[in-house]
């Protein structure tokens, strides 16, 4: 089975600085993987994926993650904080199989932007 | 468009009880999957409904079962609830599948309290 490893439950940093969220992954064929984000008492939000057309994927709100498959890993990052940032963040990868596909998710990183 | 909504908002039950949770799917999708979300914790996938059939399933007991109707909506059951049942449980839907590659879109979920 896939699974996701989100590496920190809670990252501070300060407005204007740079973010980064670590996304760890296991899978035996090419995974699928995704970036949600989950403001507080609300549904999830995708930022944006990896569907294997090129590494380096731009999500919305000024995110991006690059796909490094020597390293397993699929870090989001984004050149400078905004207070509205803050916010719980998941890493996610598509098991994809005969016709359907579901999401396993890390367990979630928390944003927290500091003035 | 509406995106995909959830119904109640907020539930209170006690434990034995039995509860039903609805979702309305994303214009145009036809899959609806259904997550888990304990506090401090990533969704974990329960099950998903295609066709108006359990498609797939997640490490989840008997206790919990699904519906999914012609128009696409669905319908999540819990019955004999647990304390650890109290969570909050999200809806996805996503359009025909695409390999793996396709997008869930989530609502913004329903908090089950059990007591």
């Amino acid at each position: 089975a896939q699974s996701v490893t989100q590496l920190g439950s809670h990252v501070s940093v300060s407005e204007g600085a740079l973010v980064l969220l670590r996304c760890n992954y296991s899978s035996s064929v090419p995974p699928y993987l995704f970036w949600y984000v989950q403001y507080p008492n609300q549904g999830l939000q995708l930022l944006l994926k990896y569907t294997s057309a090129a590494t380096l994927v731009k999500g919305i709100n000024g995110f991006e993650a690059e796909f490094k498959k020597s390293e397993t890993s699929f870090h989001l990052t984004k050149p400078s904080a905004h207070m509205s940032d803050a916010a719980e963040y998941f890493c996610a990868v598509s098991e994809a199989n005969s016709g359907y596909s579901t999401l396993t998710f890390g367990k979630g990183t928390m944003l927290l932007v500091s003035p | 468009d509406a995106g995909v909504t959830q119904s109640p908002t907020h539930l209170i039950k006690t434990r034995g009880q039995q509860v039903t949770l609805r979702c309305s799917p994303k214009s145009g999708h036809d899959t609806v999957s259904w997550y888990q979300q304990a506090l401090g914790q990533g969704p974990q996938f329960i099950f998903q409904y295609y066709e108006e059939e359990e498609r797939q399933r997640g490490n989840f007991p008997d206790r919990f079962s699904g519906h999914q109707f012609p128009n696409y909506s669905s319908e999540l059951n819990v019955n004999a609830l647990l304390l650890g049942d109290s969570a909050l449980y999200l809806c996805a839907s996503s359009p025909e599948w695409s390999g793996g590659t396709d997008t869930q879109y989530f609502g913004p979920g329903t908090r089950l309290t059990v007591l």
